[in-house]
């Protein structure tokens, strides 16, 4: 069975400030997808940034980037010059292609101003 | 990005009643789709995955006969919650995955009260 774990249930910086949320998970997979989503308030699940488990480049999206650590199962997405529309839920998330995905718990990340 | 659009975004039925959601691809053939629940400040989890045109596989605990899913053709799919009960209410949400994806697109959810 897949896992995935999260360990910040919540977070808090100040805006332009860089936060980093953590990831770990688990599989048997050799061939896998990793996800970062952010669910707002309105419930919309809305993809951040996307990894290859195949590539060890890490995927960077304008302010979001991840830390890949395929040895380590570590997958931690840093948000740069954090704003106040980043405030939302953020989760963690395994598999892809015609398997469905596996969430962490997730992390409520606030942005104060 | 692929559009999905799910329908309705809040339904409140009846105990003992059937309410279906729908779940459309607009702008792509759906060969995938996938449907989640999300209790209130929980994370999501898969209930079931439908191919078109077979038969939908369910996940460990998730009764088959209660969540009836169809999947009848590459851009719609269809979520019944049959003889609801109070405790089925929760956010059901959808996403869906053509070919020449290697992610799928998420709906905007449906929140379900039972009452």
């Amino acid at each position: 069975a897949q896992t995935v774990t999260q360990s910040q249930p919540e977070m808090s910086v100040q805006e332009a400030e860089t936060v980093t949320l953590s990831c770990t998970y688990d599989t048997s997979e050799s061939n896998y997808y990793l996800f970062w989503y952010k669910q707002p308030p309105s419930r919309q699940m809305i993809l951040v940034i996307r990894q290859e488990a195949y590539k060890q480049q890490n995927a960077t999206e304008n302010r979001f980037s991840v830390n890949f650590q395929k040895a380590a199962k570590s997958f931690s997405l840093k948000i740069s010059d954090s704003q106040l529309g980043d405030t939302a839920m953020y989760f963690c998330a395994l598999g892809g292609g015609a398997d469905g995905l596996t969430f962490g718990k997730g992390t409520h990340l606030i942005i104060q101003p | 990005g692929a559009v999905v659009s799910q329908h309705p975004s809040r339904v409140i039925c009846k105990s003992g009643t059937s309410v279906k959601i729908e779940c459309r691809s607009l702008d792509f053939q759906a060969t995938t789709m996938f449907w989640y629940r999300q209790f209130p400040k929980q994370s999501l989890m898969l209930m079931a995955t439908s191919n078109e045109g077979s038969k939908a596989t369910y996940e460990q605990g998730v009764e088959k006969d209660k969540f009836l899913i169809n999947h009848a053709s590459l851009t719609l799919s269809t979520l019944t919650v049959t003889s609801a009960h109070p405790e089925d209410s929760s956010f059901y949400i959808c996403s869906a995955r053509g070919d020449s994806n290697t992610e799928a697109f998420f709906g905007q959810g449906t929140r379900l009260t039972v009452v």
